[in-house]
């Protein structure tokens, strides 16, 4: 069974400061996703990451995948409040033409001015 | 394009009640899923589909049924709904011939009373 681990869970921060988010999953996979929601809404696609050392970058957020370690990081940069949100990454389990995913918990981002 | 159409956005049901959710995608997207997310969690997997005419369960099916006669439709069906079923659910489509992620409805909050 395929699981997915983020943390951590929540997360307090500073305006103008950098933080990661780490996502471990558990079997080989070849597809991961990042995802965001904002508070009461549904969720955006951010991130798909396809093969070993792919790295995806859109203005102040940059996820990259580590297959062999079984991880993905989100990095965030100069973090501004509006990327205050919960931020989920997501696994699709391999060899599989369903493409449907494993959710982990996701990390609750709060940026503090 | 409307992307991913659900309806209600929120309803309110009696223990023993049942009802039907509704999703509708105008992508011509083969794979269609549907999730449930409690409060601070991430999503739990109950039903998808690879093409109409074809469903399998995911990882959380008890109390629910599907169906998928077209390819643009899945509704989602609640029979004798538990204040367990009280959750947020979230209709999502998919295409593998592209390297995006889910495109989800904007949800249904629901509550068993």
């Amino acid at each position: 069974e395929l699981k997915v681990e983020q943390n951590p869970l929540f997360l307090s921060m500073q305006e103008g400061k950098n933080y990661t988010i780490y996502c471990n999953y558990s079997t080989t996979s070849d597809r991961l996703y990042w995802y965001r929601q904002d508070p009461g809404k549904s969720l955006e696609s951010l991130f798909v990451l396809l093969s070993n050392g792919a790295v995806k970058q859109e203005g102040r957020l940059m996820a990259s995948l580590d297959t062999k370690a079984r991880l993905s990081t989100l990095h965030i940069t100069a973090a501004v409040h509006d990327l205050s949100a919960t931020y989920f990454c997501a696994v699709d389990p391999p060899n599989t033409n369903a493409g449907k995913s494993t959710f982990g918990d996701g990390t609750t981002l709060t940026v503090k001015p | 394009n409307a992307g991913v159409t659900q309806t209600p956005k929120f309803r309110i049901l009696k223990i023993g009640q049942s009802m039907t959710l509704q999703c509708t995608q105008d992508m011509n997207h083969n794979y269609m899923y549907w999730y449930r997310q409690d409060p601070g969690m991430g999503l739990k997997l109950i039903y998808y589909s690879v093409g109409a005419g074809i469903t399998d369960k995911g990882e959380v099916p008890n109390g629910y049924n599907v169906s998928r006669s077209t390819t643009e439709d899945f509704p989602l069906r609640l029979e004798l709904a538990a204040p367990s079923q009280t959750s947020v659910y979230f209709c999502a489509s998919k295409s593998l011939r592209t390297s995006y992620g889910y495109t989800f409805g904007s949800g249904t909050r629901l509550t068993v009373v």
